[in-house]
This record gives C-alpha cells, sequence and structure tokens, in this order.
C-alpha cells in the first residue's frame, strides 16, 4: 500500500527566507507523486509532478521538489518565500495505475512573515 | 477553458437529515473523482468514475453515501442520513487520458462543497 508523510504540520519563514516542506512517501511500485497548493476556502492547485524522468522538477510560482528514491523523500523548496505562499500545502502519491486516485499526506501549513 | 464546478459551497444540516452534492468536471473529462477532506487532514478518496462507471469505491460508507454519474459528464453525491463526522469539505477533481492514451496523470480539483452537520 502507498502511503505519504509530510513532517511539520506548521511551517513558519520570514519573508526572503527559504522554503522547504519534507515529504516522505512509501510505494512499492515506482512512484508518481505531486505537490498541491490549497488557498483559503478553494480547492487544491496543482504545482509540480513527477512521473519519470528528470528529478528535479520546476513548478509554479517558483516552487521545485527532487525526487530521491534513496531516500523515499519528495521534499518541495523555493529560495526565497513571498507573501502570497502562504497557504496550506499537501504532499500525494498516485496510487496504482496513472488513472489511480491520489493518496494525500495530512498537508503542512504555511505562514509567511513579514 | 471551464474549471470544476461544484454546488452548493456550502450547507449546513441537522444531523440525520440528507444532503446532496453536485459537481460538472472540465469538458471532455473521462474520470470524475470525489474526495472527503476532513479539518485538518488531506483529502481521502471516496469514489471514482471512469465515465458513468465505478473504478473504486473502496472507501465510501456505502451505508449512508451514494454517488452517480449517469450520463458519464456530471456527478452527485448523497448522503443520508448525516452524522455529526460527515464534516468535511468535499472535493469533486476529474482527470482526462490524451488522445493519445498516454495519461496527463493530472487532477483538477473545484472548490469544494463546505458541509456542517450540526
Amino acid at each position: 500500500a502507498q502511503s505519504v508523510t509530510q513532517l511539520g504540520s506548521h511551517v513558519s519563514v520570514s519573508e526572503g527566507a527559504l522554503v522547504l516542506l519534507r515529504c516522505n512517501y512509501s510505494s512499492s511500485v515506482p512512484p508518481y507523486l505531486f505537490w498541491y497548493v490549497q488557498y483559503p476556502n478553494q480547492g487544491l492547485q496543482l504545482l509540480l509532478k513527477y512521473t519519470t524522468g528528470a528529478t528535479l522538477v520546476k513548478g509554479i510560482n517558483g516552487f521545485e521538489a527532487e525526487f530521491k528514491k534513496s531516500e523515499t523523500s519528495f521534499h518541495l523548496t523555493k529560495p526565497s518565500a513571498h507573501m502570497s505562499d502562504a497557504a496550506e500545502y499537501f504532499c500525494a502519491v498516485m496510487a496504482g495505475g496513472s488513472q489511480g486516485n491520489l493518496i494525500f499526506g495530512k498537508g503542512t501549513k504555511l505562514s509567511v512573515k513579514p | 477553458e471551464a474549471g470544476v464546478a461544484q454546488s452548493p459551497r456550502y450547507k449546513i444540516i441537522e444531523k440525520r437529515q440528507s444532503v446532496a452534492f453536485w459537481c460538472n468536471p472540465i469538458s471532455g473529462h473521462a474520470t470524475l473523482y470525489w474526495y472527503q477532506q476532513i479539518l485538518g487532514q488531506g483529502p481521502k478518496l471516496l469514489i471514482q468514475f471512469q465515465n458513468n462507471g465505478v473504478v473504486d469505491d473502496s472507501q465510501l460508507p456505502k451505508d449512508r453515501f451514494s454517488a452517480e454519474r449517469l450520463k458519464g459528464v456530471d456527478s452527485t453525491l448523497k448522503i443520508q442520513p448525516a452524522k455529526l463526522e460527515d464534516s468535511a469539505v468535499y472535493l469533486c477533481a476529474s482527470s482526462s487520458l490524451t488522445s493519445g492514451g498516454v495519461s496527463k496523470n493530472i487532477q483538477y480539483f473545484g472548490a469544494g462543497t463546505r458541509l456542517s452537520v450540526l
């Protein structure tokens, strides 16, 4: 069975500081991995995804994530936080198959201090 | 391209009442998902449709929850009777296969329906 663990339910950074949100996964098959962002009272928006190929994946709004098979990790980073990045971030792994459902972590709420 | 539409946005009901949610996926998307997101948790799949057929409903509490997608487009999710623990946001998502048969692997989410059961 596949699962996702997000370390830290709440992360706080200063504006301009590095953002690092941690995600570890468990999968018996090569994983498809995703990061979604959720702003208050809105649905989830895809930030980036990893399926195959290059392990460093670039997404929208300056975010990127690196797939590390040896560490079973897919951490999300952004070099410089902006106030508009404050939101909840979810890491997800796709259940078996390319049209499988998503298995989400519990989410990490990012706060950005001025 | 219009996104996934859901209604209503908010619903407050008493326990033991019934409620229904509606979802209109992105045009042409064959796969439709319903997720339940309880406060402080990530979304959890309730049911997945491929066109008008059910692919996975293993986590749907079938004694009280039902869902249908009669013409392979719109879908409704119903709860009858509702319990306090059903208070959550219900998210609908859709995805498609490219014309070449290679999945885009991307699920597009609606804004959700926030249900409060009192």
